[in-house]
């Protein structure tokens, strides 16, 4: 596609409820980036993945996350048993293997939990 | 671990004028690579400039130019001849340049609202 798309664009949900958020990268993109954006805050980094290599799950803050990426394209971020602490910007990010590859962004998804 | 600094979480400035927004950052590496970032209410994140830590020159993009001081670990971007389309937020980021891993990741400030006025 023309850039990297994230669905769904907002998600409300209720609190304990799971939900899945969806990033499809930029066609020929090995490199895969989750951020999180609370309010009032700057991004923090979840996972990346790259190529076929294990993914670095470094970031995520907590068992309920997890994130997995079919065929080295499209990927999923799964939060189980939502908080209201989850509330946030999820945006996912894209590029090509290299230190001074460009990142690409989504538009993020906007999941409030209630 | 690297860490980001932005200390002005909103700035103002009038439409023509010439505004800048000061970044600092910590770490132990000698090479790595700096970015601002500007989201706009849309939320996607828009690379606005980059800056490689071994290059002494600064880098330019149009209206767009930033003082790299690697001594004092400072990145700060100037926006010359502001427009009413700059408004927005902007985040300054660090990344290594140490290949493999997480080192790929991008590490971000906390993110300066910028306002142009009319």
């Amino acid at each position: 596609g023309a850039g990297v798309s994230q669905s769904p664009s907002n998600k409300v949900t209720e609190k304990g409820k799971d939900v899945e958020l969806r990033c499809d990268p930029i066609s020929g993109h090995t490199a895969l980036y989750w951020y999180r954006q609370s309010l009032g805050q700057g991004l923090e980094f979840l996972i990346y993945f790259q190529g076929n290599s294990a993914p670095d799950k470094s970031g995520l803050p907590s068992d309920r996350f997890s994130a997995e990426r079919t065929g080295g394209s499209v990927s999923t971020l799964t939060i189980q048993r939502t908080q209201q602490e989850d509330s946030a910007v999820y945006l996912c990010a894209s590029s090509f293997q290299g230190v001074i590859a460009e990142a690409f962004f989504g538009q993020g998804t906007r999941l409030t939990v209630v | 671990a690297q860490t980001v600094t932005q200390s002005q979480p909103e700035m103002s400035v009038q439409e023509a004028e010439t505004v800048t927004l000061s970044c600092t950052y910590d770490t132990s590496e000698s090479d790595y690579y700096l970015f601002w970032y500007k989201q706009p209410p849309s939320r996607q994140m828009i690379l606005v400039i980059r800056q490689e830590a071994y290059k002494q020159q600064n880098a330019t993009e149009n209206r767009f130019s930033v003082n790299f001081q690697k001594a004092a670990k400072s990145f700060s971007l100037k926006i010359s001849d502001s427009q009413l389309g700059d408004a927005a937020m902007y985040f300054c980021a660090y990344r290594s340049a140490i290949r493999g891993g997480s080192n790929y990741k991008l590490t971000f400030g906390k993110g300066t609202l910028l306002t142009v006025n009319p």
